[in-house]
Order: structure tokens, then C-alpha cells, then sequence
């Protein structure tokens, strides 16, 4: 089946850093792909979505800023946590649609010291 | 009121028990319906979608009452290996919202 990657798989990094995570479809395209956050025993939440070769679409209460999305080619998007804090510190997983299914990467655990 | 609500859990069966999971979700114009299976720190996956007469898959049977807007999960003669979070899942215009899980534990 479809299968898309996430890197980095763990991260940890000082707070003020900025950490950049890469989402990419391996064997098909996506026009869109769907950035989310899981703290421990909770759900995912959609941060936004994020589509080829225009801006992001952000869930209310997401700071753009903070959250840099780009979606610069069919196969490829990243996130960028800018200036991040221990409070950013989360599972960030993407997911792409393809093949009339929604796949999800391996996620991105993020710690912030 | 939540997008999609499930039961929140925990369940805790033996082995071989049959169990079942409910989800509701708010908005009505919802095309299309889900169950996701999310290991521990791991990334959801999908286990089956869910289609208005209902639909069976091994040991899972998933049903949709679009009228109620409810959805279930029922698993029979169930496993350790199925132990995990289930996760009801709601499309909207390709918008997929998640409910917040239902951990299930089956015990030797």
C-alpha cells in the first residue's frame, strides 16, 4: 500500500530552537497533505492542511507563525516549530490522501527541553 | 459538543470476549466513516471503513446509522494482539476528524 515518511522520528531539542519535520508520500502523489498533534492520552488534532503550491489552511486557535507550512512539491511537506517551548513538545504526525485512503506517517516525537 | 465522541474507555476483556465500541458524531453532511487503530506511539492505522448496510471484516463488524449519526465497532473472539486505541474517524470534504479513542485491553 501507500506509504508516507516522516523525518525526523524523535526530536529533542533546547527551548527557542526551531525544528523542522518532513513528510513525504513515497509512492504516490499528494495534493494534500494534513499536519496533526497528539499529546499523551488524547486525540489527534488536525493543525492544518497543507497544500501544493499555495498556503495552509490552519484550524483555529493554530498560530501560523508558529507552524510554518510548506508544501513546495507533490511528494513533499514540512513543519517547522519555530521558537519552540516545552509546551510544543508533542507527537506530530502527517497524513496523506491517496488511493482513495487517508495514510498516515510513523509521526515525529518532539521534546523540548 | 464534540465533532466525533466515543466512549472513552478503558475496556478491559479476557481473551476470546466480544466487545463493542460506539462513536457519534455532530455533523450530518459527513460523507464517509472510519475505524483507525492507533498502537502506542505509533501512527494510526486504518482498520475498516464503514458503509450504511454495515460491513464485516474477519472477527470486526462496523456499522453507520446515518440517521442517528452513529457509528459502531464490534469485535468478536477478541485477541491480545488486539489491544490498542480504536479510533472513530469522520470525512467531511476530505476534513477527517478523529475521536479521542477508546483503549481496549484484552487480557490472557
Amino acid at each position: 500500500g501507500a506509504v508516507v515518511s516522516q523525518h525526523p522520528s524523535w526530536v529533542i531539542c533546547k527551548s527557542g530552537t526551531s525544528v523542522k519535520i518532513e513528510c513525504r508520500s513515497l509512492d504516490f502523489q499528494a495534493t494534500t497533505m494534513f499536519w496533526y498533534r497528539q499529546f499523551p492520552k488524547q486525540s489527534l488534532m488536525l493543525m492544518a492542511t497543507s497544500n501544493e503550491g499555495s498556503k495552509a489552511t490552519y484550524e483555529q486557535g493554530v498560530e501560523k507563525d508558529k507552524f510554518l507550512i510548506n508544501h513546495a512539491s507533490l511528494t513533499l511537506s514540512t513543519l517547522t516549530v519555530t521558537s519552540a517551548h516545552p509546551e510544543d513538545s508533542s507527537f506530530y504526525i502527517c497524513s496523506a490522501r491517496g488511493h482513495n485512503e487517508q495514510f498516515f506517517g510513523p509521526g515525529t516525537r518532539l521534546t523540548v527541553l | 459538543r464534540k465533532e466525533v465522541e466515543q466512549d472513552p474507555g478503558p475496556f478491559n476483556v479476557p481473551e476470546g470476549a466480544t466487545v463493542a465500541f460506539n462513536c457519534t458524531y455532530s455533523n450530518s453532511a459527513s460523507q464517509s466513516f472510519f475505524w483507525y487503530r492507533q498502537d502506542c506511539r505509533k501512527e494510526p492505522k486504518l482498520l475498516m471503513s464503514v458503509y450504511s448496510s454495515g460491513n464485516e471484516d474477519g472477527r470486526f463488524t462496523a456499522q453507520l446509522n446515518r440517521a442517528s449519526q452513529y457509528i459502531s465497532l464490534l469485535i468478536r473472539d477478541s485477541k491480545l494482539s488486539d489491544s490498542a486505541t480504536y479510533l472513530c474517524v469522520v470525512n467531511s470534504n476530505n476534513d477527517m476528524r478523529f475521536g479521542a479513542g477508546t483503549r481496549l485491553t484484552v487480557k490472557p
